[in-house]
């Protein structure tokens, strides 16, 4: 089975940096693109990154104004978001999920539980 | 970043339908496949509907999906108590290089 787990979310001060993991298991991982989807509290889904199954290709929301970075290790077959100067707004759940593509355009099917940050002095 | 626009809630009787609709554009709605995910409470959201009309294996038949021009749509036959739920569009955006999603419907069981 698919299995996507992030891990790395805490409470962190106002313009301090957070690095997220997820781990993946079940399915061929480099043969992957990857996304990061967030929630605030009580808020909807906001898709904020994308990188291609070589992490050769990165996409970002334009609401991160540059201040996070996707990455990969496909060795230890492990997503990850490095977000630095964090900001209050930046509170939120953070997801990992699997992109796939098929002719006609692309979708996530599998997402991870969930990583809680919580961007507070 | 764009946004789909979705109804803030609907509801319905049991064994009713319900649609709940997704207004974009051309640069996402009008060009890309349209999927759905429905999310309870407290927990990740799930994949209901891709490729506008196709459903993963274990989601059930009363759920179908369609599309448009810039709009897609979501239908529930046969509405449940286990439907309560949230549900979000989203799609490809080309011109933000980017998944955009709808601001999200919840759903409730009269």
């Amino acid at each position: 089975d698919v299995r996507l787990e992030e891990s790395g979310g805490k409470t962190e001060q106002p313009g301090r940096s957070l690095r997220l993991s997820c781990e993946a298991s079940g399915f061929t991982f480099s043969s992957y693109s990857m996304n990061w989807v967030r929630q605030a509290p009580g808020k909807g889904l906001e898709w904020i990154s994308y990188i291609s199954g070589g992490g050769e290709t990165t996409y970002y929301a334009d609401s991160l104004e540059g201040r996070f970075v996707v990455s990969r290790d496909n060795a230890k077959k492990s997503l990850y978001l490095q977000m630095n100067r964090l900001r209050a707004d930046d509170t939120a759940v953070y997801y990992c999920t699997r992109d796939i593509l098929i002719p006609s355009g692309r979708f996530f099917d599998n997402w991870g539980q969930g990583a809680l940050v919580t961007v507070s002095s | 970043q764009s946004v789909l626009t979705q109804p803030p809630s609907t509801s319905g009787t049991p064994g009713q339908r319900i649609t709940i609709s997704c207004s974009g554009s051309n640069s996402n709605v009008g060009k890309n496949p349209v999927n759905w995910y429905q999310q309870h409470p407290g927990a990740a959201p799930k994949l209901l509907i891709f490729n506008f009309n196709q459903r993963p294996s274990g989601v059930p038949e009363r759920f179908s999906g369609s599309r448009s021009d810039t709009s897609a749509s979501l239908a529930i036959d046969g509405l449940q108590s286990e439907d309560v739920a949230h549900y979000y569009c989203v799609a490809w955006d080309d011109s933000v290089n980017g998944y955009v999603f709808g601001t999200g419907t919840e759903v409730s069981v009269l």
